[in-house]
């Protein structure tokens, strides 16, 4: 089975500009969660979906968003940019997700730096 | 107080010494446990997971859970420099629903 995929694996962009980055969960898989990585801040959820609808969301300010599609492929928008939002941004499928307690499967994650 | 504690390490072992990585947690609710191993510029990768106290042996890893005293331990047999890597304790949170990671153990093994 195909693990899971996220596009682009690294990007630059300018303050104030906005990114979009994508998952693609493992095949059968319906809940797809982000997460932020920083040296400083450890993994840090972002949000959950499931079956297109977010469940769950950590505590990020609104210009972080997302959604899921019926293919439970998944996108992440992230708008005005600031210089602290360079970080590590993984993407985590399972079965069911955070509702269970089945496990996460993490794609290699796309490396964003802001300039 | 962080609702999960790691210590961050680095921590440098000689090849096929034991390796211990703990974490504490602080609330009683978290029933599901499970570790991370994370390479350098990649995603963390599922090692092992447990739901109840006692021990889980896969290969040369031991999970241990003491839920009595919120501590978690994994352990590394005959360690290899293959294993040198960032270790994360995870737990699912059952009243925010949302894993929460402890934040990682640098891990190196030295040939």
């Amino acid at each position: 089975k195909a693990g899971v995929t996220q596009t682009p694996r690294y990007l630059i962009k300018t303050r104030g500009q906005q990114v979009t980055l994508s998952c693609s969960p493992i095949s059968g898989h319906r809940s797809v969660s982000w997460y932020q990585q920083t040296p400083g801040q450890g993994l840090q959820f972002l949000f959950e979906y499931f079956s297109e609808t977010q469940r769950n969301k950590g505590n990020f300010p609104g210009r972080f968003s997302g959604r899921q599609f019926s293919n439970s492929r998944s996108e992440m928008n992230v708008s005005t940019l600031e210089l602290g939002d360079s970080a590590l941004y993984l993407c985590a499928s399972s079965p069911m997700g955070l509702a269970g307690t089945n496990e996460q499967y993490f794609g290699p994650g796309t490396r964003l730096t802001v300039t | 107080q962080k609702e999960v504690e790691q210590d961050p390490g680095p921590l440098s072992v000689p090849e096929g010494a034991i390796v211990s990585l703990n974490c504490t947690y602080s609330n009683s609710a978290f029933q599901y446990f499970m570790w991370y191993r994370q390479y350098s510029r990649k995603g963390p990768e599922l090692l092992m997971y447990t739901y109840s106290s006692g021990n889980k042996e896969d290969g040369r890893f031991t999970a241990q859970v003491d839920k009595s005293s919120k501590y978690i331990s994994l352990f590394i047999r005959d360690s290899q420099p293959s294993d040198s890597a960032t270790y994360l304790c995870a737990m699912p949170s059952s009243s925010a629903s949302k894993i929460i990671f402890g934040s990682g153990t640098r891990l190196s093994i030295r040939p």
